[in-house]
């Protein structure tokens, strides 16, 4: 089945630094990825979609520079927390549809700032 | 305005009982709707429905939708203490409801605890 993959797993970064979230289908393509972020006993909220050769399209109330997408190929997008603050800290997962099958999930960063 | 809501949010059972986890939703002409497990990590998908009636089954599991009064349950018979985690309901949305085209509208979630 498909799967998609998701580095690093946990990241603790200081406050004011960026960390870089990768997110990748290893065996089979993806135009389109999604990021979605999880609070604490909240269920999961989409952030933005990522668009493959394209500009990432962002739900209301997601700062689109504090949260840099870029998918520059078909199998990778990527996720960067600019200028983290201690409210950033969250479960950041992706996910991926193949060829209008079921999504499929990767494995979560869990991001902690301090 | 929550157009995915799941109940109940908590529920806690001994091993052996069976559950029902509902799901109602305020999206119509949807694609899919999806069921998920989700444990310490990210999801693990359960079941995917797209027609009205008709049950899915996988071992103690088993989904099914309701088009016309908007609902799906998920049914765990005989619960084992391996089916604690939070379980998921998502909607697959046409585009018109925002956001990209097929992102998933999530509820809440329910959280099952089964207790030896």
């Amino acid at each position: 089945g498909a799967v998609v993959s998701q580095h690093p797993s946990w990241v603790i970064c200081k406050s004011g630094t960026s960390v870089k979230i990768e997110c990748r289908s290893l065996d089979f393509q993806a135009t389109t990825m999604f990021w979605y972020r999880q609070f604490p006993k909240q269920s999961l909220m989409l952030m933005a979609t990522s668009n493959e050769g394209s500009k990432a399209t962002y739900e209301q109330g997601v700062e689109k520079d504090k949260f840099l997408i870029n998918h520059a190929s078909l199998t990778l997008s990527t996720l960067t927390v600019t200028s983290a603050h201690p409210e950033d800290s969250s479960f950041y997962i992706c996910s991926a549809r193949e060829q209008g099958i079921r999504y499929t999930f990767g494995s979560g960063t869990r991001l902690t700032v301090v | 305005e929550d157009k995915v809501v799941q109940s109940p949010l908590s529920l806690v059972v001994h091993e052996g009982d069976t559950v029902t986890l509902n799901c109602s939703y305020e999206v119509t002409n949807f694609r899919s709707l999806l069921w998920y497990k989700q444990e310490k990590k990210a999801p693990t998908f359960l079941f995917m429905l797209t027609s009205s009636g008709i049950e899915k089954k996988s071992g103690r599991l088993s989904s099914i939708l309701d088009k016309k009064e908007l609902f799906s349950i998920l049914n765990i018979t005989a619960t084992q203490t391996g089916d604690s985690a939070v379980y998921l309901c998502a909607v697959d949305p046409p585009a018109i409801y925002g956001g990209s085209q097929g992102n998933l509208i999530f509820g809440k979630g329910t959280k099952l605890s089964v207790k030896p």
